[in-house]
């Protein structure tokens, strides 16, 4: 079966910090894989998606990067973060063709102090 | 153009009572339509999907959803709450690609 891990689960990092949080996917080949973020009251948005090794599509500007090194493990980064980079992320995974179930990591609570 | 509504931000119920959350979409395409539950600090999690099969969808914890086309809505229903099912809900809708619609979410109370 598939399971989706993603790490750290919280962090508090001071702002002009930088920030990595990974993903990595289990038991499936060539996965979409996707980061959201989750800021209160906002819903869902979608930062950055992923079809395959070093391919990376934005969805908005902001002061995050994605990268995705192997096929099933994605990082979300920032060089310096700022105050409104402060949310909840989630990761998640889909097949590769249709309008497929997307499976979520249990998330990584970001502070920025 | 696809769009999510849920009608309700906050639905508050006894234990043992039925559950109605309520979402009602647009969209140009067929859509792939889904019910998402998130606990505090968890991610979400599926309860069911629609995939233009039975339009009657069974979930699990109980859970089941009807697509009503006419109506444009899929809404979420059970017919009687637990505490446990005290958490957000998520309307989504997914017309294959990468385009996928959240809803705002509604919250459950449930009430002992």
């Amino acid at each position: 079966s598939q399971t989706i891990h993603q790490w750290p689960a919280t962090l508090v990092q001071p702002v002009g910090s930088p920030l990595s949080l990974e993903c990595t996917v289990e038991g499936t080949s060539n996965p979409n894989l996707y980061w959201y973020r989750q800021a209160a009251g906002r819903g869902l948005q979608l930062l950055f998606y992923s079809v395959g090794i070093g391919q990376i599509s934005s969805e908005v500007p902001q002061n995050l990067s994605a990268s995705r090194p192997q096929d099933r493990q994605f990082i979300l980064s920032s060089k310096k973060l700022l105050l409104s980079d402060s949310g909840f992320y989630l990761c998640a995974w889909s097949v590769r063709s249709g309008a497929n179930v997307l499976t979520f990591g249990a998330g990584s609570r970001l502070t920025v102090l | 153009a696809q769009s999510v509504t849920q009608l309700d931000s906050h639905v508050s119920v006894s234990e043992g009572t039925p559950v109605l959350l309520r979402c009602n979409y647009s969209s140009s395409y067929s859509p792939s339509l889904f019910w998402y539950v998130q606990h505090p600090n968890k991610g979400l999690q599926l309860l069911l999907k629609y995939t233009s099969a039975a339009t009657l969808v069974k979930g699990i914890n109980g859970f089941e959803a009807e697509f009503k086309k006419s109506e444009t809505s899929f809404h979420l229903t059970k017919p009687s709450a637990h505490m446990s099912d005290a958490a957000e809900y998520f309307c989504v809708v997914r017309t294959g690609g990468f385009k996928t619609i959240f809803g705002a979410g509604t919250r459950l109370f449930v009430k002992a």
